[in-house]
């Protein structure tokens, strides 16, 4: 089974700072990294979906890397807003798509 | 379009009961699965399916029981609850993602809270 880890566990910056998160998995028998938004008393909501090793997203300002071969994906959001606050997941999934989540990075924007 | 429908949205349980979360989605998706949230331990997969007739366990499967008769539904079964169930439950499934072919991208349903006293 996937060991997923996230840090930090949890982030406090002001309006306007720029920050990252980061995501590890184990680099063998990789097949997919997912990022997910959860704000509270919501769902989950998919930001990204990454496969190959450097691919690179970004929605608005908000983008994410990935590295297979060192087992690691970065999210940055840039120029933090309140309404950025949430808590960040990311997950691993290997061959047969069973996705594996870390504990996420809770996020809060104060203004 | 409703998306993934969960019912009930809250549920008390006294310890011995059994009950089922339903799960239903009207998106033809073919993964469908349930994850366990409890604080500070992020998702944890219980049982997952692929298609109708066919189910597998996640990392915490132990209490609890799937089926998949149909491609829409996937419900959760506590057979005999016990207050570690106490947690928010989330059902969830996945369509493949356009861009990254083969990987699936999970859409969620709202949860269920269930307390076992």
């Amino acid at each position: 089974i996937l060991n997923v880890e996230q840090s930090p566990q949890s982030l406090h910056v002001q309006e306007g700072d720029s920050t990252n998160f980061t995501c590890s998995f184990p680099s063998s028998n990789f097949y997919a990294l997912h990022w997910y938004r959860w704000e509270t008393a919501k769902s989950p909501e998919a930001l990204f979906v990454m496969t190959l090793n450097g691919d690179e997203k970004k929605k608005g300002r908000i983008s994410a890397t990935l590295n297979t071969k060192e087992g690691y994906s970065y999210l940055y959001i840039k120029g933090s807003q309140p309404e950025d606050s949430a808590t960040y997941l990311c997950a691993a999934s290997s061959y047969g798509n069973k996705l594996v989540f870390g504990a996420g990075t809770i996020l809060r924007v104060k203004s | 379009n409703a998306g993934v429908t969960q019912t009930p949205k809250f549920q008390v349980l006294k310890t011995g009961q059994s009950m089922t979360l339903q799960c239903a989605q009207d998106m033809n998706h073919e993964y469908m699965s349930w994850y366990r949230q409890d604080p500070g331990m992020g998702l944890r997969l219980i049982h997952y399916s692929v298609g109708a007739g066919i189910t597998d366990q996640g990392e915490v499967p132990n209490g609890y029981n799937v089926s998949r008769s149909t491609t829409e539904d996937f419900p959760l079964r506590l057979l005999s609850a016990a207050p570690s169930q106490t947690s928010v439950y989330f059902c969830a499934s996945s369509y493949r993602s356009r861009g990254s072919s083969g990987a699936n991208v999970l859409t969620f349903g709202a949860g269920s809270r269930l307390t076992v006293l």
